[in-house]
């Protein structure tokens, strides 16, 4: 079964600092990988995706995310954080192979921003 | 586009009465998804449809929750009777026909429901 695991369920940076978060998918097939993000408050906005091709995709807000068949991860990186950045990240799987539309989302990881 | 569109934003009720939670997708979408995160539970989805067809409703909790899809442009999700453990938030979110965009999931700004 397709499983999502994010091992960081909270991370503190210094504003400026760089930033990776975890992600670690189980899939049998070609994962289709997402990240979104959450401000409290609101609802998930997509931050970058992973289909096909080159394996380190370019998203919105300076984040990017590199798709590493050999150890099934699919970090997140930002190489300066800004304090906006706090929110919760989500990570996520195709699950239906372009089929279905479903997606297994990972639990989370809670991103706090030190001044 | 105005996005996906959720009313109510917030909704406090009392045990027992029934919740009706409203989703419009984004036009030209095809799937629609109802999803609940808590803080124990994370996201979970509830039920997703496919041009308004019900595909998969393994995640309702039980059959005190039902979600209907009447039209391309309306979904609702109703709690009948709430209780006070379906305090959530509950998120509605749409795709796109054509794959493999249609894996891009488009959120809605979530009901914050609570239930006393």
């Amino acid at each position: 079964a397709q499983s999502v695991t994010q091992p960081d369920i909270h991370i503190t940076v210094s504003e400026g600092a760089s930033l990776e978060l975890r992600c670690n998918y189980s899939y049998g097939a070609t994962p289709y990988l997402f990240w979104y993000v959450q401000s409290p408050g609101q609802g998930l906005q997509l931050l970058l995706k992973y289909f096909s091709g080159d394996t380190l995709v370019q998203g919105i807000k300076g984040f990017e995310a590199e798709f590493k068949r050999s150890q099934s991860s699919f970090n997140l990186r930002k190489p300066s954080v800004h304090w906006s950045d706090a929110a919760e990240y989500f990570c996520a799987v195709g699950a239906g192979g372009g089929s279905q539309g479903n997606l297994i989302f990972g639990k989370g990881t809670k991103l706090s921003v030190k001044p | 586009d105005a996005g996906v569109i959720q009313s109510p934003r917030h909704e406090v009720t009392e045990m027992g009465q029934e919740v009706t939670l409203r989703c419009k997708p984004i036009s030209g979408h095809d799937y629609l998804f109802w999803y609940r995160q808590t803080m124990m539970r994370g996201l979970e989805l509830l039920i997703y449809f496919n041009n308004n067809v019900p595909i998969d409703d393994s995640g309702m909790p039980e059959d005190r929750f039902s979600a209907k899809m009447p039209n391309a442009s309306f979904s609702t999700l109703k709690i009948q009777p709430s209780e006070p453990r379906d305090s959530a938030v509950y998120f509605c979110a749409s795709s796109p026909r054509v794959a493999p965009t249609l894996e891009t999931q488009y959120f809605g700004p979530g009901t914050r429901l609570l239930v006393l």
